[in-house]
């Protein structure tokens, strides 16, 4: 069964710092993908990156950053210069390569960020 | 760009109703998924449908749910008998088998169901 824990429930930052957000995933598979979402107070799933277990490579794109570490089964994100529109639940999820593809959501991290 | 659609965005029932939740998947994806998330909760996997049948489905996706593709494009959601406890946002996703995307899900931009 595969598992995700964000750890952090609610983050609070002030409009220009940096956040990290942590993610942990467990599972047995050795092929599966990570992934982040975005839900906005609208409600909606945005979908911000996607990630293989055979590709640990960071990826950089715009204010946003992520780091993929297999040896700690850690897949984390980092927000340079806060913003207020950044405010959000940001969801890690995993899916592992097998019939059904089904995503595991983590329990999300509420980030707000004050002007 | 193509996206899932859902409808309604909100419906309102009472409770041990039946009520029915449309989707419209991207037009060549082969996979379809519904999810559901409580108020303030994570998002939970309910089931997944692949060649006309499911492929998955959670513990959460009792007798009381069923899932159908009744025409090659809508995709729905079924709840036979609603409780209270089925309030929730429900998310449509469908993901396609080839290409840049793949093994990514799509999402559709929910349908809130609040079960009196």
């Amino acid at each position: 069964a595969q598992k995700v824990t964000q750890a952090q429930t609610e983050i609070s930052v002030v409009e220009k710092e940096d956040v990290t957000l942590d993610c942990v995933y467990e599972t047995r598979d050795t092929t599966y993908y990570l992934f982040w979402y975005k839900q906005p107070p609208s409600g909606e799933l945005v979908f911000l990156i996607r990630r293989n277990s055979f590709d640990e490579q960071n990826e950089i794109s715009g204010r946003y950053s992520w780091n993929f570490q297999k040896s700690t089964s850690s897949f984390n994100f980092t927000i340079t210069a806060s913003q207020v529109v950044d405010s959000a639940v940001y969801f890690c999820a995993l899916s592992v390569n097998n019939a059904g593809n089904m995503l595991t959501f983590g329990g999300g991290t509420r980030l707000m960020v004050k002007p | 760009e193509p996206e899932v659609t859902q409808t309604p965005s909100h419906q309102v029932t009472q409770m041990g109703q039946e009520v029915i939740l449309r989707c419209v998947p991207i037009s060549n994806h082969l996979y379809f998924y519904w999810y559901r998330q409580i108020l303030g909760q994570k998002v939970e996997f309910l089931v997944s449908f692949y060649n006309n049948e499911i492929s998955e489905k959670s513990e959460i996706f009792d007798d009381q749910f069923s899932v159908e593709r009744p025409d090659g494009s809508n995709f729905t959601l079924k709840i036979r008998s609603t409780k209270l406890e089925d309030s929730a946002m429900y998310f449509c996703a469908s993901r396609g088998t080839s290409g840049r995307t793949y093994n990514e899900q799509f999402f559709g931009p929910g349908t809130r169901l609040t079960v009196l």
